[in-house]
């Protein structure tokens, strides 16, 4: 079945250090990929997304770019805030399910800023 | 737009007791999804509606859990009798269908259950 696998964390940054949280994911055919924040006491929030091979999702100065040769999606963002801690989830749905599209998700990553 | 709500926030039962929660969708999502999320994992789909018929299930521990979504609006999940593997974090996120397939799925802010 299709999985997603997390690099452990939890991972602590101080604020404007450059983050990378590796995804790597199993499914077959091309799923589309995501990014989920959890923010503490907030429910889950699309981050960015990407649908095909080499897409790039971007979105709050976080970039993660669809390797299929890889089969990666890894997150990064160049400069990090307090604000940005929170919990993150990289999620894929399958192809092809034109009414299903269930998410799929990692154990997630815990990211902790200090000032 | 308002977003998906869920209610209650927080429950705390025994075992053995049953427990229902609810869920209503982003007006006009067609799809709607309850997941599973215990501490230190990431959430797990139990079901699946669209409209007011199931679409995926299969993960669904039926023995004790059961949902429904009648009119194909709200939602109600229910566990009876809880275990103490229950404890987690239940999400509902509901989903548009739209001209493309991979629309985003919106997340409430989820109940927590704890089971003593």
């Amino acid at each position: 079945g299709d999985s997603v696998t997390q690099m452990e964390g939890p991972v602590t940054l101080s604020e404007e250090a450059f983050l990378t949280i590796n995804c790597t994911y199993t499914a077959t055919g091309y799923p589309s990929l995501f990014w989920y924040v959890q923010y503490p006491g907030e429910g889950l929030q699309l981050l960015l997304k990407a649908t095909k091979a080499d897409d790039k999702g971007s979105n709050k100065g976080f970039e993660a770019t669809y390797r299929k040769e890889t089969t990666s999606f890894h997150l990064e963002k160049g400069s990090v805030q307090v604000s940005d801690s929170a919990v993150y989830f990289c999620a894929l749905t399958p192809r092809g399910e034109t009414s299903g599209s269930r998410l799929t998700f990692g154990e997630g990553t815990q990211l902790t800023v200090n000032p | 737009e308002a977003g998906v709500a869920q209610s209650p926030r927080y429950k705390i039962i025994e075992k053995r007791q049953s427990v229902a929660f609810w869920c209503n969708p982003i007006s006009g999502h067609a799809t709607l999804y309850w997941y599973q999320q215990i501490l230190g994992q990431g959430p797990k789909l139990l079901i699946q509606f669209q409209n007011n018929g199931v679409v995926d299930d299969s993960q669904l521990p039926k023995d004790r859990f059961s949902a429904e979504r009648l009119k194909g609006v709200d939602s109600t999940l229910k566990i009876q009798p809880a275990k103490l593997e229950d404890s987690a974090v239940y999400l509902c996120a509901s989903r548009s269908l739209g001209t493309g397939w991979v629309e985003t799925q919106y997340f409430g802010p989820g109940t927590r259950l704890l089971v003593l």
